[in-house]
């Protein structure tokens, strides 16, 4: 399954909403209802870190400014006010089939 | 706390041979599917293979698939990998990373660096 994220780039000034999409190639629904869809931030010279399970559940200690959404194919993580710690490459990941992918990341920048 | 730290990092020429581990503290191991995945430096991440709970099913990226070997001691817990025949497009840093158990990596350790060249 491919999964591609746009933008690749994103600029984004302190306080404003930023949004990602995330497509698969083919439906994420897994036995009726649930689409096994995560969202990781890496922060420059760190590992990755979840944010968003399940599509739209939020990690442990994820910020609520943090939101997942969508279904089937096409999937969205947003960002309600950004942050100068927000920084850092943004990835979606499918878990419906194996083997899991991921998405080439978009990069958040601040202006 | 939960923590995964790899080691077993190095260099390597191609066709040789290398083991990771990854030590797991603050959790029962036992109880998670846990994965390997790498990212090339100044790249994305890319799933290279997972282990059940129990050792019992084991699944491989196709690109190493017959030369990495993924095993688990939960006894001892850890995580292995053993990656032989390894390749120029085997480098990467390699992270291993606990499956939450709805198919996402709820933890991650700091990351072993791979790295293949003549």
């Amino acid at each position: 399954v491919v999964m591609t994220q746009s933008p690749l780039s994103l600029p984004v000034t302190v306080g404003q909403p930023a949004s990602i999409s995330c497509k698969s190639s083919q439906s994420l629904v897994y036995s009726g209802a649930n689409a096994y869809l995560s969202w990781f931030h890496q922060r420059p010279g760190q590992s990755p870190g979840r944010l968003i399970y399940k599509v739209s559940k939020r990690g442990s200690g994820v910020p609520d400014r943090f939101s997942g959404s969508g279904s089937g194919t096409d999937f969205t993580l947003n960002i309600s006010r950004v942050e100068a710690e927000d920084v850092g490459v943004y990835y979606c990941m499918q878990g419906t089939y194996w083997p899991y992918t991921f998405g080439q990341g978009t990069k958040l920048e601040i202006e | 706390e939960v923590q995964l730290v790899e080691s077993g990092g190095g260099s390597v020429l191609p066709g040789g041979s290398l083991r990771l581990s990854c030590a797991a503290s603050g959790f029962n191991l036992q109880t998670h599917w846990m994965s390997w995945v790498r990212q090339i430096p100044g790249k994305g991440l890319e799933w290279v293979a997972n282990i059940k709970q129990d050792g019992s099913e084991k699944y491989y990226l196709a690109s190493v698939n017959g030369r990495f070997t993924i095993t688990r001691d939960n006894a001892n817990n850890s995580l292995s990998l053993q990656m032989n025949s390894l390749r120029v497009e085997d480098t990467a840093v390699y992270y291993c990373a606990r499956d939450d158990g709805v198919r996402a990596f709820d933890s991650w350790g700091q990351g072993a660096l791979v790295t293949v060249s003549s």
